[in-house]
């Protein structure tokens, strides 16, 4: 069964500066899809990044990145100037590439990290 | 932007009661899941649904717990006999097809089973 791990429970990170939250998995698979999820405090899960495991090249959206290492097993997330509004709790997820036979899929989460922004 | 609505956004029952908790999908959406969060555990999946039919469902996801689209509008989740270790963050999630967008959450329901 797949696994991920969120090592950090809490990070802080001055505004403007730029802050890593770090994710690992474990899994069997080969071909496979990678999520950073955020959680404000209005609880509504946002899509921030996602990566196919079978693309080389980093993911990148605006101010955040992911550091995709595939053999490590490791896939963590960089929030670049950061800003108050990235304040939240993000949570790291798995989605094998298999579907089920009606086409839905599940996500398995990390336990989360809780990212405080100080002005 | 579109969005998933869950109502309410706090419920309080007594231990042995039934409950429902409701969402509205986005409006062209498929799919259609529940996930729960445990207040400082992970979040975790419990069901999934597609054309009025349980696709898939975790070992959490047992007799107690059913699904419906009642209206073609409203997914709910019934509990039908809490207990005090269903009180959690509970999760709608929808989306269009079976494409890498991801799911679309709704801010989620807490449920607090007294």
């Amino acid at each position: 069964a797949q696994t991920v791990t969120q090592s950090q429970p809490e990070m802080s990170v001055q505004e403007a500066e730029t802050v890593t939250l770090s994710c690992t998995y474990d899994t069997s698979e080969s071909d496979y899809y990678l999520f950073w999820y955020k959680q404000p405090p209005s609880r509504q899960m946002i899509l921030v990044i996602r990566q196919e495991a079978y693309k080389q090249q980093n993911a990148t959206e605006n101010r955040f990145s992911v550091n995709f290492q595939k053999a490590a097993k490791s896939f963590s997330l960089k929030i670049s100037d950061s800003q108050l509004g990235d304040a939240a709790m993000y949570f790291c997820a798995y989605r094998s590439s298999g579907l089920s036979t009606s086409g839905t899929y599940k996500y398995i989460f990390g336990t989360g990290t809780r990212l405080k922004v100080l002005a | 932007e579109p969005e998933v609505t869950q109502t309410p956004s706090h419920q309080v029952t007594q231990m042995g009661q039934e409950v429902i908790l409701r969402c509205v999908p986005i409006s062209n959406h498929l799919y259609f899941y529940w996930y729960r969060q445990i207040l400082g555990q992970k979040v975790e999946f419990l069901v999934s649904f597609y054309n009025n039919e349980i696709s898939e469902k975790s070992e959490i996801f047992d007799d107690q717990f059913s699904v419906e689209r009642p209206d073609g509008s409203n997914f709910t989740l019934k509990i039908r006999s809490t207990k005090l270790e269903d009180s959690a963050m509970y999760f709608c999630a929808s989306s269009a097809g079976r494409a890498l967008g991801g799911y679309t959450f709704g801010s989620g329901t807490r449920l607090t089973v007294v």
